[in-house]
C-alpha cells in the first residue's frame, strides 16, 4: 500500500522557468517530509525537507510548501536549470523513509 | 573521499547462485539501511541495522541476510538468487537527523 504517491512519473521545463513536483500522502499520522534528488547511476541524495509544524520551507532556489488539509507537499524549482534534470523522489520520515515513485524533471535549455 | 561505498558497483550471476554485497561508510553513523530499487524504479526499505543491532526487516525473502560486523559495515548476502532479485541495491546510513540519509551509489544486480 503505498503511503506517499507522486502522480506524475515526467515533468518537461523550460530552463529558467517554474518547476513545480507534487506529491500526496495518506497517513497524517507521520509529520516529516522530505525531498530527495537522484541523477542516474548515483544514490539520492538529500534536497529539503519540511515539518507539519510548517506550511513552506525554502532554500535557495528549492521551497517545499505542505497542505495538510490536503495531504499534499510540492516542491518548487525556480528559476529552473538544466543541473536539476534528474528524478525527484517525495518520502515521508516514520523512522525509516518511505519513497513515492519518483518524478523524473527535465529542463530544457 | 566516498562517504557510503558499495561494492561491487555491478553484479552479474546466475540463477541459483550465491552472492554479497558490501557497504561501508566512513560518517561515523550509528544506523545503516538496505534499500532495492526494483525494475518500475520504486525505492523500497529492505533492512535497518543501528550499532550492529537489527531494528528493521521488511517483508523480505529469508534468502536475503543482512550482516553488521562493525557500526561502519553492513553487508547483504544473497542466497539462491532468482531472476527476480535482480535490481539496483542501495546502502545508506544516518544520524538520526530526522530522515536525512546519506546513500551510496547503488549495485546493480543482474540474474541470468
Amino acid at each position: 500500500d503505498q503511503q506517499v504517491k507522486q502522480n506524475s512519473p515526467s515533468l518537461s521545463v523550460q530552463e529558467g522557468r517554474i518547476s513545480i513536483l507534487n506529491c500526496d500522502y495518506t497517513n497524517s499520522m507521520f509529520d516529516y517530509f522530505l525531498w530527495y534528488k537522484k541523477y542516474p547511476a548515483e544514490g539520492p541524495t538529500f534536497l529539503i525537507s519540511i515539518s507539519s509544524i510548517k506550511d513552506k520551507n525554502e532554500d535557495g532556489r528549492f521551497t517545499v510548501f505542505l497542505n495538510k488539509s490536503a495531504k499534499h507537499l510540492s516542491l518548487h524549482i525556480v528559476p529552473s536549470q538544466p543541473g536539476d534534470s534528474a528524478v525527484y523522489f517525495c518520502a515521508d520520515d516514520r523512522g525509516k523513509l518511505i519513497f513515492g515513485q519518483g518524478t523524473e524533471l527535465s529542463v530544457k535549455p | 573521499d566516498t562517504a557510503v561505498s558499495q561494492t561491487p558497483k555491478y553484479l552479474v550471476t546466475q540463477m541459483g547462485n550465491d552472492k554479497s554485497i558490501k557497504c561501508e561508510q566512513n560518517l561515523g553513523h550509528d544506523t545503516m539501511y538496505w534499500y532495492k530499487q526494483d525494475s518500475k524504479k520504486f525505492l523500497k526499505i529492505m533492512f535497518s541495522y543501528n550499532n550492529k543491532e537489527l531494528i528493521i526487516n521488511e517483508t523480505v525473502p529469508n534468502r536475503f541476510s543482512p550482516k553488521s560486523p562493525d557500526k561502519a559495515h553492513l553487508n547483504l548476502h544473497i542466497n539462491s538468487l532468482e531472476l527476480g532479485d535482480s535490481a539496483v541495491y542501495f546502502c545508506a546510513s544516518s544520524q538520526d537527523t530526522r530522515g536525512r540519509y546519506t546513500f551510496g551509489s547503488g549495485t546493480r544486480l543482474t540474474v541470468v
